[in-house]
This record gives structure tokens, sequence and C-alpha cells, in this order.
């Protein structure tokens, strides 16, 4: 069992590159989370996804985009990469049960120069 | 505004003492809440919830208290050991009403150093 997997590890892009972080889970979680940690900050709520083909924005959507065309999946995309952008992301998942457990992936390190 | 606090200075203790962190909230109305540990260069991981309605929580030499008054939950170690050294996050799960975003708000963290 895998659990949750997010991929890539690590990224550097150029300003106004774009790229997309994958997150896939093994436990069929119905809910889907996209998060970004910095220093002082905390993490912080990108996007969410409550089902296959739903997503919703969170506390800091601006800048991201979201797809969740299967179950498993979680896309995190950043159409022009600011260096603001610059963060660890993390993604995690949840089942429909009350105890509300988050499952997080290792992380993705971005850096936009 | 709302907020989560945490103690964002380091907390230094020497192993085999108890170690106790503070989790303080304002202007929510949590359905539970929620303790981790993260590691550098890791992901979070759980470690224990407990509900609005509940006192205290205890799984091995950890406990949590919550108490909705004075909106401050303490998260305690007991006989602590180094390998307890890591990151403690708190969070807090709002309620929902009619929807399902089971959102999770998250503290700033504490760092936890276990001296030998």
């Amino acid at each position: 069992n895998a659990g949750v997997t997010q991929t890539p590890k690590f990224r550097v892009l150029k300003t106004g590159q774009s790229m997309t972080l994958l997150c896939a889970q093994d436990m069929n979680h119905e809910y889907m989370y996209w998060y970004r940690q910095d220093p002082g900050m905390g993490l912080r709520l990108i996007h969410y996804s409550v089902g296959e083909g739903t997503t919703a924005k969170g506390e800091v959507p601006d800048g991201y985009n979201v797809s969740r065309l299967k179950k498993q999946n979680f896309l995190l995309g950043l159409e022009s990469a600011a260096p603001s952008q610059t963060s660890v992301y993390f993604c995690a998942s949840l089942s429909r049960g009350y105890t509300g457990e988050l499952f997080f992936g290792e992380g993705s390190r971005l850096t936009v120069l | 505004s709302q907020k989560i606090e945490q103690n964002s200075e380091a907390l230094n203790i020497q192993e085999g003492k108890t170690a106790t962190l503070t989790c303080n909230y304002t202007n929510y109305s949590p359905a539970y809440l929620q303790w981790y540990r993260q590691d550098p260069g890791r992901g979070p991981v759980f470690l224990l919830l407990i509900r609005e309605n509940e006192k205290e929580k205890r799984k091995e030499r950890l406990k949590v208290t919550f108490d909705t008054t004075l909106k401050q939950s303490l998260f305690h170690i007991t006989a602590s050991q180094p390998a307890d050294s890591a990151t403690y996050l708190c969070a807090l799960r709002l309620m929902n009403y009619g929807g399902a975003t089971n959102k999770l708000i998250f503290g700033t963290g504490t760092l936890l150093a276990v001296q030998p």
C-alpha cells in the first residue's frame, strides 16, 4: 500500500513557466486536498475535492488550478509560475469516515526563480 | 479574525521529562481537533483526535486535552525521548453545515527538541 504519492519531489522553474504536480492515492478516498507550507505560515489549503469531477477553492487558490478526473488522482497546476509560489506542496486524502484523519504525501518542493 | 496559535519558539526539554505543547484558537467552533507530527522533509503524520465533547484522550505516552471554553488544547508527551523530536501541528476540523467540505485548518506548529 503506497498511500499518497506525489510527483515530482523537487522542481525548479523559471518565472512564467507552467507545470503540474500529480497526487495519487490508493486508499479509495473520497476527499483530496492540496496544501502549501511556508516558514512561519503553516499549512494553507489551496484547493480541495470532495469527489471525482468536483473541485473547490481553499484559502489561497490564486495562481493555481486543479483537476480530479479520476478518483485516485488530484492534479495541481501552475499556469504561469511566480517566485511567490516557491514553497513545499503537500497533497492529502481523507476517507468519508468521521475520524477525519488526513493522510499526507511526502511533499513536492518547488522553487521558482 | 480566525486564528490558530501554537508557540512559534522551539521547546527544548530533557529526556525523560514531560513535554507540553499548546494550541490556542479564536473565533472557531471546531467539531474536533487533531494533532500531527512532522519530521524534516516529510509530510505530517496523524497522532490523535479529540472531539468537542471530550475532555481528554490518551494514546500510549501521548495525552491531549481539549477545553472549548478556554479554546485551547494541550498536547503532552510523557517520558520524552530524543526520537520524539519533531514539529507538532494542531489542526481544527470545522463543523460542516450541510456541505461536505471537511476542511482542516492548521496551526504553524511547534518544534520540540528532546535533549539526551
